[in-house]
């Protein structure tokens, strides 16, 4: 199973909106409605920030929302503050198992 | 409250076994997957393998089946990631995490991280 496919990084201003895509196959992304998100910051463990392709957890802020088509998935960060800067990581359920994504740099300028 | 608590980092010489601990609390441990994600430095996260420590099914990524050995002690609810002889490729932070709230297909609670140093 591949990695899912990520842009290395991603930038914007505070307030603006920025969008990560997570590019897979008919096998996972493509698939499966059980795309999640996670946000690690420097030496931190991951958080879930998305589960299910679009819907939030508890405590996450609203300004986080995901989306689906076809072999592709998103994140949009609209809003964008400083605290949001960190890596983001999609993951697709795949039968018993996952893949995450490659990874995308999200820096607030 | 949920936690998973794992064991301290660990620094090894290629060949040597190795055993890291993830102790749950705060829920029923029989009744949760718990899954382990390895995370090279610099690089993103792998999952590894699952288990599900009522009866000890578990599940490996074929990247990692053969490479390492997932166990759990109901007992004292703790997971278990192991190596029977470590390479210098294995240098890592291992990271354990359960799926509990969400649903069967997402890890909302993980631990801190085991950060393993392997020299050769």
């Amino acid at each position: 199973q591949s990695a899912l496919t990520q842009p290395r990084s991603v930038s914007g201003s505070p307030g603006q909106s920025v969008t990560i895509s997570c590019t897979g196959t008919r096998s996972d992304v493509g698939g499966y409605n059980y795309v999640s998100w996670y946000q690690q910051h420097p030496g931190k463990a991951p958080k879930l920030m998305i589960y299910d392709v679009t819907k939030r957890p508890s405590g996450v802020p609203d300004r986080f929302s995901g989306s689906k088509s076809g072999y592709t998935a998103s994140l949009t960060i609209s809003g964008l503050q400083t605290e949001d800067e960190a890596d983001y990581y999609c993951c697709s359920y795949v039968g018993y198992s996952y893949v995450f994504g490659t990874g995308t740099k999200v820096t607030v300028l | 409250e949920v936690q998973l608590v794992q064991s301290g980092a660990e620094v090894k010489k290629a060949g040597e076994s190795l055993k890291i601990s993830c102790k749950a609390s705060g829920y029923t441990f029989t009744s949760n997957w718990i899954g382990w994600v390895r995370q090279m430095p610099g690089k993103g996260l792998e999952w590894m393998g699952n288990i599900y420590p009522s009866d000890s099914d578990i599940r490996y990524s074929p990247s990692f089946e053969g490479q390492v050995t997932i166990s759990a002690d109901k007992s004292i609810t703790t997971a278990y990631l192991q190596w029977s002889s470590l390479k210098a490729s294995d240098t890592a932070m291992y990271y354990c995490a359960v799926r509990y709230t969400y649903g069967p297909y997402y890890f909302d609670y993980w631990g801190q991280g085991t950060l393993v140093t392997v020299s050769s």
